[in-house]
């Protein structure tokens, strides 16, 4: 998977936005951008993905740049239960093979949330 | 939503014993991961199976095995249980054919082999 640049960290106050920005700089034009979190002591949760628009679900936005080198995560409000490790990966939207489906997070962004 | 149910939370084995962590996912994926997660290292890759009775090698599978007999569920053996083992365990799920697909995980098994 092509490299990703994430902040170390981020404070948030409850019921405030957050903006987690992710660099991408050598992204590919097959190159989805996917988020993840890992709240403490649970398994990875898949929480959006893009190419190029940007993108909404129900717990999230994904704000794409139109050269595509970085994206940002939204959450509209922060609740405590968003407290996690935030990941951002690129995945090859062509490559099939048995390779192509490893996982593997960086060191992402630890998001606290304050009450 | 996906549903990814992992048999255990927490687990403690002893050295040698034949261990079993159970898998299964209500989304009709075709795709299923075995994953162990221990801290500094990161997620690696144990198993995946795209299809019932299909299975490929991942990253590190000696002293494992898995089965895959119906698509909803994947399980993962622990042939003879050895204190390198001890780690966190996560099952995802993902459908269609590409490495693209979203993964989806459960709440992970937390092993202990004493």
């Amino acid at each position: 998977d092509a490299k990703t640049t994430q902040p170390n960290s981020m404070e948030s106050n409850e019921e405030e936005p957050v903006h987690l920005p992710c660099n991408h700089s050598t992204i590919s034009g097959t190159d989805y951008i996917h988020w993840y979190r890992q709240l403490p002591s649970q398994g990875p949760e898949y929480v959006i993905h893009g190419l190029t628009s940007n993108v909404n679900n129900r717990m999230a936005s994904l704000a794409i740049a139109e050269d595509r080198k970085s994206s940002t995560l939204i959450l509209h409000r922060a609740t405590l239960r968003d407290a996690a490790v935030y990941y951002c990966i690129l995945r090859d939207g062509l490559y099939s093979g048995a390779g192509s489906y490893q996982l593997t997070f960086g060191k992402g962004t630890k998001l606290s949330v304050i009450p | 939503d996906v549903k990814v149910t992992q048999s255990s939370r927490y687990l403690v084995k002893r050295t040698g014993e034949k261990v079993f962590l159970e898998c299964v996912q209500d989304m009709d994926h075709e795709n299923m991961f075995w994953y162990r997660q221990d801290p500094g290292l990161g997620l690696r890759l144990i198993y995946f199976s795209y299809d019932v009775k299909m299975k490929e090698k991942g990253d590190i599978p000696e002293g494992y095995s898995v089965s895959r007999e119906k698509k909803e569920r994947f399980s993962l053996i622990l042939e003879s249980a050895s204190t390198n083992q001890t780690s966190m365990y996560l099952c995802a799920s993902a459908g269609g054919s590409l490495g693209n697909q979203p993964q989806h995980f459960g709440d992970g098994t937390r092993l202990s082999i004493l």
